[in-house]
């Protein structure tokens, strides 16, 4: 298995501009999340996803944030317009369905977003 | 109040030390629990569940105090591969299946 694969790696963009992130969950997962993390506030849940439905997005800063997940193998993190304290780094990660929540997550490698 | 909270560190210890992190949870609804270990710059990947009759994994011990909404991760021998962020995490209870991750602390094993 390829494990969780995001898009960009590294994007580096300037304020006002439209940015958008991408997620491949693994193949079977029905949980997907994105976090996003700063060296201030560690590691923050935005949205999550069950079964392609979006569950819980109180994360969410603002209205300059969306997230879709059209189908269980992708998902898209989109910031518009970008500002300077978006940089960061925003995961992807996605766990199986089972009747607790013992399962860990797999995160993917991250996108290192900079808004100049 | 953090939800999750643990010591920044950094632990600076010797090749062969053993160290013991902590961490306290705000939720006593909380289900789950984990460490995982976060390098440079990488993801976090999942180090070992956390139950409630403490468990081990070789140099790796987790132990669970639902009385004092408190975990801890103890690491013996410690190798200089050790070196890196450890995240206590916390699923908060039904309904909800993100997990929490507190700030992590750092450790440095040094030769």
């Amino acid at each position: 298995d390829a494990g969780v694969i995001q898009s960009p790696r590294h994007e580096v963009t300037e304020m006002g501009q439209e940015v958008t992130l991408r997620c491949k969950p693994i193949s079977g997962h029905d949980y997907l999340f994105w976090y996003r993390q700063t060296m201030m506030r560690g590691l923050e849940l935005l949205i999550y996803f069950n079964n392609n439905v979006p569950i819980d997005d109180s994360g969410m800063p603002e209205d300059r944030f969306s997230a879709k997940m059209p189908n269980a193998s992708f998902s898209t993190l989109k910031i518009q317009p970008s500002e300077p304290r978006d940089s960061a780094v925003y995961f992807c990660a996605s766990r199986q369905q089972d009747g607790t929540a013992n399962y860990g997550y797999t995160f993917g490698s991250g996108t290192r977003l900079t808004v100049v | 109040r953090k939800e999750v909270e643990q010591d920044p560190g950094p632990f600076n210890v010797p090749e062969g030390a053993t160290v013991a992190f902590n961490c306290t949870y705000s939720n006593s609804a909380s289900q789950s629990f984990f460490w995982y270990r976060q390098d440079c710059r990488k993801e976090p990947k999942l180090l070992m569940s956390v139950y409630s009759s403490g468990n081990e994994d070789g140099r790796f011990t987790a132990q669970l105090n639902r009385a004092s909404q408190y975990i801890s991760l103890l690491i013996r021998d410690s190798k200089l591969s050790d070196s890196a962020t450890y995240l206590c995490v916390v699923n908060e209870g039904t309904g909800r299946r993100a997990l929490t991750f507190g700030s992590g602390t750092r450790l440095q094993v040094q030769p």
